[in-house]
């Protein structure tokens, strides 16, 4: 099974400044279509989770741009250009390619 | 607007099954695939399982953890996806959410409290 692991667990961050959350598989992640299905999820404070980000870095309706993906292989970025209020939460990293599909252990961002 | 509201979830006895129901609305169905992931108390998330759509086959695919004790069907004509769990366990406690396609668009939830 693919191990998806994030770093850091916590980030605390300050309002209006940016961050970056890592992930890292331990196989590469590119599909046998040439895709590669790496995955940001958040999940605010009561929430269900969102999707943010599919396939490394497209974003989905209705994210705003201050978040982006990158990465290739093994290893991932998301990050947030300016953190605002509204960021507060888990974030998730998945890997899509492998059966099973593996969640990273979730990275949480607070306020300082 | 994408639109999916699980139901049926509860308290249960270990070795009990419970059947929850994932009812959509807004997208077609019968052009999704439809998954199930869950979350215990505090933790992150887990992948359940996921049905294909009938173009594909409809066979599903389940998380080892599941695999034997789960099942996930899909009623095209109702837009609806259900879990049946069998043989429970303690460990089987969380919320459960369904998603369309691959965790495109998430449900609010239904919590399953596995517990004697």
């Amino acid at each position: 099974d693919v191990v998806m692991t994030q770093s850091p667990l916590s980030l605390p961050v300050t309002l209006g400044q940016a961050a970056s959350i890592s992930c890292r598989s331990s196989r590469s992640l590119v599909h046998s279509d040439g895709s590669t299905y790496l995955n940001w999820f958040q999940q605010r404070p009561g929430q269900s989770p969102r999707r943010l980000i599919f396939k490394i870095s497209n974003r989905d309706p209705g994210v705003p741009d201050r978040f982006s993906g990158s990465g290739s292989g093994t290893d991932f970025t998301l990050k947030i250009s300016r953190v605002e209020a509204e960021d507060v939460g888990v974030y998730y990293c998945m890997q899509g390619t492998h059966w099973p599909l593996s969640f990273g252990p979730g990275t949480k961002v607070e306020i300082k | 607007e994408v639109q999916l509201v699980e139901s049926g979830g509860g308290l249960v006895k270990p070795g009990r099954s419970l059947r929850l129901s994932c009812e959509t609305s807004g997208f077609t169905f019968t052009d999704h695939a439809m998954s199930w992931f869950r979350q215990a108390p505090g933790k992150g998330l887990e992948w359940v399982g996921f049905v294909r759509t009938k173009v594909s086959g409809g066979t599903a695919d389940y998380a080892p953890s599941v695999k034997g004790r789960f099942i996930i069907s899909r009623d095209d004509s109702k837009s609806i996806t259900d879990l049946q769990m069998n043989g429970l366990k303690t460990e089987d406690t969380g919320v459960y959410y369904c998603t369309a396609g691959v965790a495109v668009a998430w449900g609010q939830g239904t919590l399953v409290t596995v517990s004697s």
